[in-house]
């Protein structure tokens, strides 16, 4: 159980164009996701934790406008980059977690390359 | 302030036990997590334990807490080949957000 899906892995998108990734929690229900961001061979930057029904709380020096998220269902949180730029390149993951559980699912994460 | 600290690279040799350390600051923190990232891979969650607990073992992993020096360890016992890869420790905040040290990478000699 407690299994996470992220779609697309892979996703090479030209320079202002809007990109979608999907984050699925396959057999819980997810009250919570985060969405993270990863540079080579560094830890995970915390983007923004979404609620269910509710606005996501982005972190400091994360643009909302340009990162949009979506988390309208128990099952489903979605981040759309918008109009693209080589600089967002990067290993997106998202991750999910039940009300009342302290144990954080990741997806597998998804590679996006702006050109 | 919240923060996770790791050393960067731990060399064992095959056979050998792995120790990984993390040290964190955040004393309220309930929860604190080991994750494991192999290269181009998302993070599988390998062990958590509770902040009341000192020690937790599940197979071929052991956990140890030492609240008081606020230190968190990872023992892997017989490490393999197919151990290596990167060990993330993380401490949970009030908001359910991880606090994320920078990741240990476990670099296995045959």
């Amino acid at each position: 159980g407690a299994v996470v899906s992220q779609h697309p892995s892979r996703v090479i998108c030209k320079s202002g164009t809007s990109v979608k990734i999907e984050c699925r929690s396959l057999d819980f229900q997810a009250t919570t996701m985060f969405w993270y961001r990863q540079f080579p061979k560094q830890s995970l930057m915390l983007m923004a934790t979404s609620n269910e029904g509710s606005k996501a709380t982005y972190e400091q020096g994360v643009e909302k406008d340009k990162f949009l998220i979506n988390h309208a269902s128990l099952t489903l949180s979605t981040l759309t980059v918008t109009s693209a730029h080589p600089e967002d390149s990067s290993f997106y993951i998202c991750s999910a977690r039940n009300r009342g559980s302290y144990e954080q699912y990741f997806g597998p994460g998804t590679r996006l390359t702006v050109t | 302030g919240e923060d996770v600290e790791q050393s960067l690279f731990l060399s064992v040799r095959e056979g050998d036990s792995s120790v990984i350390n993390c040290t964190y600051t955040d004393s309220s923190s309930t929860y604190l997590y080991w994750y494991k990232q192999e290269p181009g891979a998302g993070l599988q969650l390998l062990t958590y334990i509770f902040s009341n607990m000192d020690m937790k073992q599940d197979q071929r992993l052991t956990v140890l807490l030492n609240k008081k020096d606020k230190h968190l360890s990872l023992r892997i016992a017989d490490t393999q080949t197919g151990d290596s890869a990167i060990y993330f420790c993380a401490e949970i905040n009030s908001n359910y957000q991880l606090i994320w040290g920078a990741g240990t990478k476990l670099i296995i000699k045959p």
